[in-house]
């Protein structure tokens, strides 16, 4: 069974530091991972994901994660925060027959002023 | 274009009560997806649809749950005789195509349920 772990409920950040968002996943078989950010009252945006191929995966707003296998992690970067990322962000792999989508617990980024 | 939309967004409504939670997919997405998030279980997976079939229900909580779509297009989650622990947020996301390939899930902005 597929399965993934935010290991971090909530990150806390001071504006135009660097960030890290940690996710480890675990699946018997090759996987699609994904990083959805949630801003306050919306719906989920993807953020980026990886297929196959390049092991670091740019997405949108600054975001990048590396896939990386041995360690079965797709952690979430990004070099310079702003106050406008403050939002929950969830990890995600896919089942390759359906898509269907197992998320993580959610990472509340909080940055600070 | 149009993204996601699901109606109502915001649904109160008293415990034995059956509630209906409609989502409309962007035009042209064969893969339609429910989930549920709340604050003791997260997101989880309810089910898919791929056309008008579902060929994965294994994330239905129960019996009450049952979902439908139709015409390829809008999808209808019911909820029979709903209960305290059904109160969430249902969110609705449709796919191009199913596979977990290179289709990204667009995601609606989800029905808040509160059952009282």
């Amino acid at each position: 069974a597929q399965s993934v772990t935010q290991l971090d409920s909530q990150v806390p950040v001071f504006e135009e530091a660097p960030v890290e968002l940690r996710c480890n996943y675990s699946s018997s078989v090759s996987v699609y991972l994904f990083w959805y950010v949630q801003y306050p009252n919306q719906g989920l945006q993807l953020l980026l994901k990886y297929l196959s191929g390049s092991t670091l995966v740019k997405g949108i707003n600054g975001f990048e994660a590396e896939f990386n296998k041995s360690q079965t992690s797709f952690h979430l970067r990004k070099p310079s925060v702003h106050i406008s990322d403050t939002a929950e962000y969830f990890c995600a792999v896919s089942s390759s027959n359906t898509g269907k989508l197992i998320f993580g617990q959610g990472t509340t980024l909080q940055v600070k002023p | 274009g149009a993204g996601v939309s699901q109606s109502p967004s915001n649904k109160v409504t008293e415990k034995g009560k059956d509630v209906e939670l409609r989502c409309d997919p962007i035009s042209g997405h064969t893969a339609l997806y429910w989930y549920r998030q709340s604050l003791g279980q997260g997101l989880e997976f309810l089910i898919y649809f791929q056309g008008n079939s579902a060929p994965d229900k294994s994330g239905l909580p129960s019996d009450r749950f049952s979902a439908e779509r139709t015409g390829g297009s809008v999808s209808t989650l019911t909820i029979q005789r709903t209960q305290q622990e059904d109160s969430a947020v249902y969110l609705c996301a449709s796919s191009f195509r199913p596979g977990g390939s290179t289709d990204t899930q667009y995601f609606g902005p989800g029905t808040r349920l509160t059952v009282l």
